[in-house]
């Protein structure tokens, strides 16, 4: 069955600690996505790949970094540099830009004391 | 990027009510159109992709107004279930990198 799958659930970190979170599909989508969404706030949206290979900042991409080798795979990377990291990530993909639905994983909750 | 618009709720409704809410959305040059919903501390869920000619699947239907810029989301018959966050999504292919800009949703309360 068809999904994408991000992990862990849960992540702990200690401030000023890099952390990478991982997230992989095999519903052959071109497009990958990472969100971070925070208590009462909207999906803000943080990297972004359209194909494999490249991808392009978003909204908040300061303070995280992200690679795109393979279709399937697209790891996010919190770094230090990052100033308020604890909440709650969001990988999606879509068959295509802006006009196809986003499939969801079930997120990651990072909290870094 | 253009702005969309929710209003926050919460809509408190009895079971077996029907409610509606809608999603207004800046960007007349807008052109896909979505309802998610997401469940306390969960991924938002695809619910229901929007099309011009408005559209139903069982107890949701979905609509969009151009002329006025809003889609709205009736749910008719409402269930404990349906209880959960619903989020405007609305896509332009000049927005940003990913083209999507998302509402902060609605949060609905069903009552026993």
């Amino acid at each position: 069955d068809g999904g994408i799958t991000q992990s862990p659930k849960y992540l702990f970190r200690k401030e000023g600690q890099n952390v990478t979170l991982s997230c992989e599909q095999n519903l052959n989508h071109d497009a990958m996505y990472w969100y971070r969404q925070d208590p009462g706030q909207g999906l803000r949206l943080i990297y972004y790949s359209q194909i494999v290979n490249d991808f392009q900042k978003g909204d908040i991409a300061e303070g995280y970094s992200v690679s795109r080798e393979k279709k399937e795979s697209f790891p996010l990377t919190v770094t230090s540099a990052q100033k308020n990291p604890t909440a709650f990530y969001l990988c999606a993909s879509s068959a295509g830009p802006y006009n196809s639905p986003l499939h969801f994983g079930n997120g990651t909750r990072l909290t870094v004391t | 990027r253009k702005e969309v618009e929710q209003d926050p709720g919460p809509f408190n409704v009895p079971e077996g009510a029907t409610v509606a809410f809608n999603c207004t959305y800046s960007n007349s040059a807008s052109q896909s159109f979505f309802w998610y919903r997401q469940d306390c501390r969960k991924e938002p869920k695809l619910l229901m992709s929007v099309y011009s000619s408005g559209n139903e699947d069982g107890r949701f239907t979905a609509q969009l107004n151009r002329a006025s810029q809003y889609i709205s989301l009736l749910i008719r018959d409402s269930k404990l279930s349906d209880s959960a966050t619903y989020l405007c999504v609305v896509g332009f292919s000049g927005g940003g990198a990913d083209g999507l800009t998302f509402g902060k949703g609605t949060h609905l309360i069903i009552q026993p």
